[in-house]
């Protein structure tokens, strides 16, 4: 267990709509990444809030926002749904750079 | 852009068999790197990482990786594998320029038959 979690751990929803993933990052970790992994693309990061700021952004859609709140929680919100973005979300918590523990995962299924 | 690729896509060794999994980067300039383990069912945990120094870095559960900065490479390696050590293997690496973003290789299975 690496002390992240992550909710839900399974979502089935159909295209168009929209979702929100949630992270709760290691007591005291200020910062939070996010991954998308999938078959075709591996694993891609996608975005880095740092103590509610974002740091770094990767291969983040437009139609993909993140944010990070007060209690460093943070969350993935997902819209307008197509078929390409089933995939697991990942995210990982940070204490120093460098050294990411990651959460299990959020399987992402769009019908 | 920076891109690692990752030799293998399944590796399949017996119990005992040395391992050595490739990993190579494209970016020229200093990098960071890291190599992380997907057990089953399971989060990705940190195996090792190199930053600087020794280019031969010691991880957890008996890995240890060599940074060779003429070959763009950062091999894994284990001398003796057990059925345990099945599990999927990420590279990563972090450019100077690229700040905080980490870009993984596409993986390596390795399956351990007993």
């Amino acid at each position: 267990d690496s002390g992240v979690t992550q909710t839900p751990k399974h979502l089935i929803t159909a295209t168009g709509q929209r979702v929100t993933l949630r992270c709760s990052p290691r007591s005291g970790d200020l910062s939070v990444y996010w991954y998308q992994q999938s078959l075709d693309q591996g694993l891609q990061f996608l975005i880095q809030y740092y103590n509610g700021e974002e740091r770094a952004k990767g291969n983040i859609l437009e139609r993909f926002s993140a944010q990070q709140f007060p209690d460093l929680h943070s969350e993935l919100n997902l819209s307008s749904l197509e078929l390409g973005d089933s995939a697991l979300y990942f995210c990982a918590s940070s204490p120093r750079w460098g050294e990411q523990y990651f959460g299990p995962g959020t399987r992402l299924t769009v019908t | 852009a920076q891109s690692v690729s990752q030799h293998n896509h399944h590796v399949i060794l017996s119990e005992a068999a040395s391992l050595e999994l490739g990993c190579n980067y494209s970016y020229g300039g200093t990098v960071n790197l890291f190599w992380y383990v997907q057990y089953p069912g399971q989060h990705l945990q940190l195996l090792l990482k190199y930053f600087s120094g020794d280019p031969l870095v010691k991880g957890i559960k008996g890995f240890e990786a060599e940074f060779i900065k003429s070959k763009f490479s950062f091999n894994l390696r284990k001398p003796s594998v057990q059925w345990s050590d099945t599990a999927e293997y990420f590279c990563a690496v972090n450019a100077d320029n690229y700040g905080q973003n980490f870009v993984f290789g596409p993986g390596t299975r390795l399956s351990v038959l007993p």
